[in-house]
C-alpha cells in the first residue's frame, strides 16, 4: 500500500512556466520535506514542515515556496522554474519517537524546456 | 563539519557474488544511520536503521554494520540478484535536542549487477 504518494511522476515545464508537484501521506506523521536530488547526487533538503510550522533551508531559492494545508498534503511551486531547476523531487515523512525514520514517496522527475 | 562519505563510488559484480559497501561519517553527536536502496528513477527505501547500541542488523540478503567508535558502517550484500543494481545510501541521523534531528547524505554507491 503506498504510504507517501506523489503526483504527477514526471512533470514537463517550460522555462518560467510556474509549475505545482504535489504529495500526500496516510501516515499521519506530523513531519513532511521536501527534497531535490540532482544526478548523482545526495537529495537536498529544501524546507520541511513540522504539523503546520515551516521551516526554509537558508540556501533555499525564493523561486521555490511550500503549502501545507492539512496533515495529508503538501505542494511544491516553484515560481519560474529554471533549467537548473530540472532534478528529481522527493517529498518525505517522518515517524515520531527515537527512530525518526523517513518514508519517501518514489519522486516528481521535473524537466524544463 | 558533518560529513557522511561513501566508497566505493560505483561498482559493478556479477550475478550470485557477494559485495560490501562502506560509509564513514563524521555527524555528532550520533543518533542512527539508515541505509536506503534507491533504484533509477524512484525514491529511496529503507533498508536498515541502526543506533548507536547496535552492532549488526539484518534484513534478507542485506547486512548492516556499525562501528560508533570508529564511525563506519557497512552494507553487505549476499548471493546478488540482477534486482540489486540500485544506488545504495546511507544517512545518518544527528542527535539534537528538538525532534527533528538533521539527516546527513552520502552520495551513493551505484552498484551494477551483471548476469
Amino acid at each position: 500500500d503506498a504510504m507517501v504518494i506523489q503526483n504527477p511522476r514526471y512533470q514537463v515545464t517550460q522555462f518560467g512556466k510556474p509549475v505545482t508537484l504535489s504529495c500526500s501521506q496516510t501516515l499521519n506523521h506530523n513531519v513532511m520535506y521536501w527534497y531535490q536530488q540532482k544526478s548523482s547526487q545526495a537529495p537536498k533538503l529544501l524546507f520541511h514542515y513540522y504539523d503546520k510550522d515551516f521551516n526554509n533551508e537558508a540556501d533555499t531559492p525564493d523561486n521555490f515556496q511550500s503549502r501545507r494545508p492539512n496533515t495529508s498534503f503538501c505542494f511544491l511551486d516553484i515560481r519560474s522554474p529554471g533549467l537548473g531547476d530540472a532534478a528529481m523531487y522527493l517529498c518525505a515523512t517522518m515517524a515520531g519517537g527515537l527512530s525518526r525514520e523517513q518514508f519517501f514517496g518514489p519522486g516528481t522527475r521535473l524537466t524544463v524546456l | 563539519k558533518n560529513q557522511v562519505e561513501q566508497s566505493p563510488q560505483s561498482l559493478i559484480i556479477l550475478e550470485g557474488k557477494n559485495c560490501t559497501l562502506q560509509c564513514n561519517y563524521t555527524v555528532s553527536p550520533f543518533s542512527n544511520l539508515r541505509w536506503y536502496k534507491q533504484d533509477t528513477g524512484r525514491g529511496p527505501v529503507s533498508l536498515t536503521i541502526m543506533t548507536f547500541s547496535e552492532n549488526t542488523k539484518s534484513n534478507g540478503r542485506y547486512t548492516a554494520t556499525l562501528d560508533a567508535d570508529t564511525k563506519q558502517s557497512s552494507l553487505h550484500i549476499t548471493a546478488s540478484q540482477l534486482s540489486d543494481s540500485a544506488s545504495y545510501i546511507c544517512v545518518v541521523s544527528k542527535k539534537e535536542g528538538s525532534t527533528l534531528g538533521r539527516l546527513y547524505f552520502g552520495r551513493g554507491t551505484q552498484l551494477t549487477v551483471w548476469p
